[in-house]
């Protein structure tokens, strides 16, 4: 089992649609999380970090953190054609900066 | 303008040629890491460093060796280059508190033929 685990996708969604992407961990002890957006050849840029439980918000982006369901999430609204990337959920230890990655969710927003 | 550069950006090389891939930040971070990233297997960390003289392997460490004699660099090395090797390389920085944002350099992309 990964440690962080996400659905390849692609997820395609609408323009103007809501875009969710899940993410769930094996290990207990992560105590933060970050979504990343990596377009093709590009590197990864911060998009949301979230360390409580609940949901913080962000413009159009909400991340939502489960702990005790091991289960991070991620919510794009009014989806644009310039959200489609790969979302690379990642979690971190409460001791370190150690980022464990997912594999990643391909995201298309068609017009 | 804070940012993590690396170099060279592209990088075609043999079977068994040493190479070095540079990576240097201005953000005066502690913590700096490599990853490789290939598909279907997402980014994955190779070596980290918390500070000047203080690196660790990550969990891909095979074939790769690092140095931090500095803060702001922390180099890459492949002593005897695979094909296996071949994939796309991101250096990260942040500062040492847990949790921090990790900046990421623009990649590497190695070709070993």
């Amino acid at each position: 089992q990964k440690e962080v685990e996400q659905n390849s996708g692609p997820l395609s969604v609408p323009e103007g649609a809501i875009a969710s992407l899940n993410c769930t961990y094996s290990d207990r002890g992560s105590q933060s999380f970050f979504w990343y957006r990596q377009y093709s050849g590009k590197s990864p840029e911060l998009i949301m970090f979230i360390y409580s439980n609940g949901d913080k918000e962000d413009g159009r982006f909400t991340a939502q953190l489960n702990k005790a369901s091991q289960y991070v999430s991620l919510l794009i609204r009014d989806s644009q054609p310039s959200d489609s990337a790969t979302y690379l959920c990642a979690g971190t230890k409460a001791a370190g900066n150690k980022l464990t990655f997912g594999g990643g969710t391909r995201v298309l927003v068609k017009p | 303008e804070a940012q993590v550069t690396q170099n060279p950006r592209y990088l075609i090389t043999v079977t068994g040629k040493k190479l070095t891939v540079t990576c240097s930040q201005n953000m005066n971070h502690e913590y700096m890491s490599w990853y490789r990233q290939d598909p279907g297997l997402g980014l994955r960390q190779i070596y980290y460093s918390m500070n000047v003289e203080v690196t660790d392997k990550g969990d891909v460490p095979e074939g790769y060796k690092v140095s931090r004699k500095e803060k702001r660099n922390f180099p890459l090395i492949l002593e005897s280059p695979s094909p296996n090797q071949t994939s796309l390389y991101f250096c990260a920085s942040s500062l040492a508190r847990s949790g921090n944002e990790q900046f990421f350099g623009p990649g590497t992309r190695l070709t070993v033929l």
